[in-house]
C-alpha cells in the first residue's frame, strides 16, 4: 500500500519568514495530494490540494508543489503569521478501490514566533 | 451545503465498558465515510471506511467495530474498551462518484478518555 513520509516533525519560524514542509510517497499511481491544518483540539481542515496533472498550485500565502518523478510534494507558506501555528498533515490518495482512502503523513508541528 | 456531525463531543468511560460513537452527514447522498483515531500528539490512523450501507472495511484489526445502518450514518462501537482506546475520534466523508472531487472533510471529533 501507499506510504507517506513527512518532515520535519517540528518547525519553528519567525513571523514573516517562509515555512516549507516536505512529503514523499511510495505509490507512483497516487494522483491526489491534499494538505490539512489542525489547530489544537480541532478537526483537520483541508487548506489546499493538488492533483497529479499540475505541478504547482497557489492560494494567497499558501502554495503546493508536486514532483511526480521524484514522488514528493511540498507545502510552502510565505509571510507566516502566528495564526499559522498548527499541525500540518500531508496525504496521498490510493488509486485502487472506490473508497478513495487517504494515507496521511505523520504531521509537522509549525510554530510561528512573534 | 454539506455538514458532518459527531457526538458526543467528549466522553469518559471506564475500562471494559461499551462504546458507541455516532457520525451523520447532511447535504449529500451516498458519501464515502471514514473513522479515524488520533492519539495525543500523533497522526491520523484510519480505522474503518464505508462506500455504502452495510459495507464496512477495516484497516486495523482491533476491538472496535463499525456499522452503517443508514446512508448518512456511521457508528463506531466497542464491546469492551481498553486504555489504549483513548484518543480523538474523527469521522470524515468524501464524495462517492468516481469522477468527482477527492476532497475529504472531517467532523468535529469525539475526545474519548478511557480510565
Amino acid at each position: 500500500g501507499e506510504n507517506v513520509e513527512q518532515h520535519p516533525s517540528t518547525l519553528s519560524v519567525q513571523e514573516g519568514d517562509s515555512a516549507v514542509i516536505k512529503c514523499t510517497y511510495s505509490d507512483s499511481a497516487s494522483n491526489y495530494f491534499p494538505w490539512y491544518k489542525q489547530e489544537l483540539g480541532k478537526r483537520p481542515q483541508l487548506i489546499i490540494d493538488i492533483r497529479s496533472n499540475v505541478g504547482e498550485k497557489k492560494d494567497q500565502r499558501i502554495a503546493v508543489t508536486l514532483n511526480k518523478t521524484a514522488k514528493h510534494f511540498s507545502l510552502h507558506i510565505t509571510e507566516t503569521q502566528p495564526e499559522d501555528s498548527a499541525v500540518y498533515f500531508c496525504a496521498a490518495r490510493r488509486t485502487s478501490g472506490s473508497a478513495r482512502q487517504l494515507t496521511f503523513g505523520s504531521g509537522t508541528q509549525l510554530t510561528v514566533l512573534p | 451545503s454539506q455538514t458532518i456531525h459527531q457526538w458526543p463531543a467528549t466522553l469518559v468511560q471506564p475500562v471494559g465498558s461499551p462504546l458507541s460513537l455516532e457520525c451523520t452527514v447532511e447535504g449529500t447522498s451516498n458519501p464515502n465515510l471514514y473513522w479515524y483515531r488520533q492519539a495525543a500528539g500523533r497522526g491520523l490512523q484510519l480505522l474503518f471506511y464505508s462506500v455504502g450501507i452495510g459495507q464496512i472495511s477495516s484497516e486495523v484489526p482491533q476491538n472496535l467495530s463499525a456499522s452503517r445502518p443508514q446512508d448518512r450514518q456511521f457508528i463506531l462501537s466497542s464491546k469492551k474498551l481498553l486504555l489504549s482506546d483513548s484518543g480523538f475520534y474523527l469521522c470524515a466523508w468524501s464524495y462517492h462518484w468516481r469522477g468527482g472531487g477527492n476532497e475529504q472533510y472531517f467532523g468535529p471529533g469525539t475526545r474519548l478518555t478511557v480510565t
